[in-house]
């Protein structure tokens, strides 16, 4: 089975600190997605990436940025932590670009902004 | 744009129960449909799909059919668990360029003994 992990279950940062979140993936997928889960919205996307060094944005982009420098990891950044950034941090894996119905999803990251 | 519509939750059931709980879409072009389970602590994993009109996806019981005339996707199960308590997400990937999969705002479900 394909395993996504994501670094941290929770974590708890302060306003303005620089924030990273970690994502790997063991099963060699082209795709990479970063979406948060807000009580009563849903999942929004916040970028994901069809290939190393690739990145495209999601519908939430703004006070975020993302990495891929390798192709199982894929690492979402927070420049400047915001409260409004407090939500539980979904990361995602398809194996091809045809294929981004099937997601693998990680148990998720539950960030606390103070 | 696209977008998908769910039922607002909690449903609350006693086991052995019918569950529906409803999805409807709104879609440029021919989307396919799909619905995700997230079990508590855990993220979200695919439970069924369907891709074309009158199409009906199903898996551990649950069922639901693609209706274009009606632009839904419900979700039903004969026979509700326990185990079955969850969070249900329903989602699609549009019929046009954009490639990716929109959620609706989930659906928690707690079915009780």
């Amino acid at each position: 089975d394909v395993k996504v992990t994501q670094s941290s279950r929770y974590l708890v940062k302060r306003t303005g600190e620089k924030v990273f979140l970690e994502c790997v993936q063991d099963m060699d997928h082209e795709n990479m997605f970063w979406y948060r889960q807000d009580p009563g919205l849903g999942l929004r996307l916040i970028y994901f990436s069809y290939d190393v060094k690739m990145k495209e944005k999601g519908d939430i982009p703004e006070g975020y940025s993302v990495s891929r420098e390798k192709k199982e990891r894929f690492s979402l950044i927070l420049e400047s932590a915001s409260t409004n950034q407090t939500s539980m941090y979904l990361c995602a894996s398809s194996l091809s670009r045809g294929l981004v119905e099937k997601l693998f999803f990680g148990s998720g990251t539950q960030l606390s902004v103070l | 744009g696209d977008s998908v519509t769910q039922m607002e939750g909690p449903v609350t059931l006693s086991e052995e129960a019918f569950l529906t709980i409803n999805c409807t879409y709104t879609a440029t072009g021919y989307p396919s449909l799909f619905w995700y389970v997230q079990y508590p602590g855990e993220g979200l994993q695919l439970l069924l799909k369907a891709t074309k009109a009158d199409d009906k996806g199903s898996n551990k019981g649950f069922e639901a059919t693609y209706r274009k005339e009606t632009t839904s996707f419900h979700l039903e199960k004969g026979s509700v668990q326990v185990s079955d308590s969850a969070v249900y997400f329903c989602a699609l990937v549009g019929g046009g360029a954009t490639n990716k999969l929109i959620f609706g705002t989930g659906t928690l479900l707690a079915v009780q003994p």
